[in-house]
């Protein structure tokens, strides 16, 4: 079955730069979307189709997708971007979830 | 606004069985296919089922294939999870999420825990 991983956890300091990576086989050859999971919250999707980011979510969100690897972004950290993170994508009519990150903002 | 909301959930025996409810309100169901997504305490999230604008589309993870079964009432904006022959790995929080096509995301519900014990 088609498999996503993630990094277990990736540390920040405020203002700082975050990048998140999610890899899977030919993964730049479909869309891959992304979503942020606070604590006892349901997920929000931050960036969807690779690189779109949907109305509301700030800007310092970027993603990119090629070859193996798609990368979620997040410039200029903030504290309140302290979450876990879950890259996404469809293998035929199975949707698959990555292993998920845990970004903490020391 | 657009909302997703999940009911349903609760306490089940091994072998039981358990349906869970999502209502949608703020948009029409039939233009959208909607998935289940579920969520063991403290883990990642993992996709269980989808069903197309109709209900005429289905598709379910490998793992509660013919255990599971998905289901809409577009005229109640409604859709449905019967989940029979539970196990114990069934124990989790199962969101109910609007998909665009074999893409996104973009609307959750806030879950429905589903415990599966003795």
């Amino acid at each position: 079955s088609y498999q996503l991983t993630q990094p277990p956890s990736v540390s920040v300091s405020p203002g700082q730069t975050a990048s998140i990576t999610c890899s899977g086989d030919k993964l730049g050859h479909i869309f891959a979307s992304w979503y942020q999971q606070k604590p006892g919250q349901s997920p929000v999707m931050v960036i969807y189709q690779d690189s779109k980011r949907p109305s509301g979510i700030p800007e310092r969100f970027s993603g990119s997708n090629s070859g193996n690897t798609a990368t979620l972004t997040i410039s200029e950290t903030q504290a309140m971007d302290e979450a876990d993170y879950y890259c996404q994508a469809w293998d035929s009519t199975t949707a698959v979830f990555g292993t998920g990150t845990k970004v903490t903002v020391l | 606004e657009v909302q997703l909301v999940e009911s349903g959930g609760g306490l089940v025996q091994p072998g039981g069985s358990l349906r869970l409810s999502c209502a949608a309100s703020g948009f029409a169901l039939s233009n959208y296919w909607i998935h289940w997504v579920r969520q063991t305490p403290g883990k990642g999230l993992v996709w269980v089922s989808g069903n197309n604008y109709d209900g005429s589309r289905t598709s379910y993870a490998d793992s509660v294939k013919g255990r599971l079964t998905i289901s809409r009432d577009n005229a109640k904006n409604t859709l449905y999870l019967q989940m029979n022959s539970l196990r114990a790995e069934d124990t989790a929080v199962y969101y109910c999420a609007r998909g665009v096509g074999y893409s996104e995301f973009d609307q959750w519900g806030q879950g429905a825990l589903v415990t599966v014990s003795s």
